[in-house]
């Protein structure tokens, strides 16, 4: 079973506007923390944000903020006034802390295009 | 530089070849990724390295795949008579220490290898 599910393989969405993009996990462990990276055309990964699984409040960092459902078991990004250079490839990634027998090796999903109109 | 290095950053190799890939990561960082993406495709886990404990190989495809680090610091990837489907770029990342989970992976640009 994939541990990390990014279902929009795809996204469009004007410039100024705000985009979600999706991802959903799958965890038994009590510990875990989310992340998502961003990768432009360059090629290289950036960290965006994380979110730890005991953290009561979602995690915003500038015009990125994470909408986490626990219970849902998801952890999906929002980016808001979306700009041209926010066109990219997306990733969310898991880090399990019991599962991984102390390694914290992140998995990651298949990603999400994005592209932002002008 | 302070970021995580990787040579080279293009590599062209004939079927059969061996290549040898290079990450330089962050100093002071104590654990270390290799990853790799092939076209289209998310990240694939190969091998992980955490200070002078054993490594991770559960990632590696098959045994012509190999890596050591040396001094806890740089480390080479290995791969012995490349196949085609061996074609993808090769990810490196460091972070400070595997037990603290929160710590992002800081990712190196990668090194694309294309197998003839």
């Amino acid at each position: 079973a994939q541990k990390i599910t990014q279902t929009q393989p795809g996204m469009f969405v004007q410039e100024k506007e705000a985009v979600t993009l999706d991802c959903t996990y799958d965890t038994s462990d009590p510990s875990y923390g989310l992340f998502w990276y961003k990768q432009p055309s360059s090629g290289e990964m950036i960290f965006l944000i994380y979110q730890g699984s005991y953290d009561q409040q979602n995690a915003t960092e500038g015009r990125y903020s994470l909408n986490f459902q626990k219970a849902r078991k998801s952890a999906n990004l929002v980016i808001s006034a979306s700009q041209l250079g926010d066109s990219a490839m997306y990733f969310c990634a898991m880090r399990e802390a019991l599962s991984s027998g102390g390694s914290y090796i992140p998995t990651f999903g298949r990603g999400t295009s994005l592209i932002v109109h002008p | 530089g302070a970021g995580v290095s990787q040579s080279p950053s293009n590599k062209v190799t004939e079927k059969g070849k061996d290549v040898e890939l290079r990450c330089d990561p962050i100093s002071g960082h104590t654990a270390l990724y290799w990853y790799r993406q092939s076209l289209g495709q998310g990240l694939e886990f190969l091998i992980y390295f955490q200070g002078n404990s054993a490594p991770d190989k559960s990632g590696l495809p098959s045994d012509r795949f190999s890596a050591e680090r040396t001094g806890g610091s740089v480390s080479t990837l290995t791969i012995q008579r490349t196949q085609q489907e061996d074609s993808a770029v090769y990810l490196c990342a460091s972070s400070p220490r595997a037990g603290q989970g929160d710590s992002p992976l800081h990712f190196g640009n990668g090194t694309r290898l294309t197998v003839t």
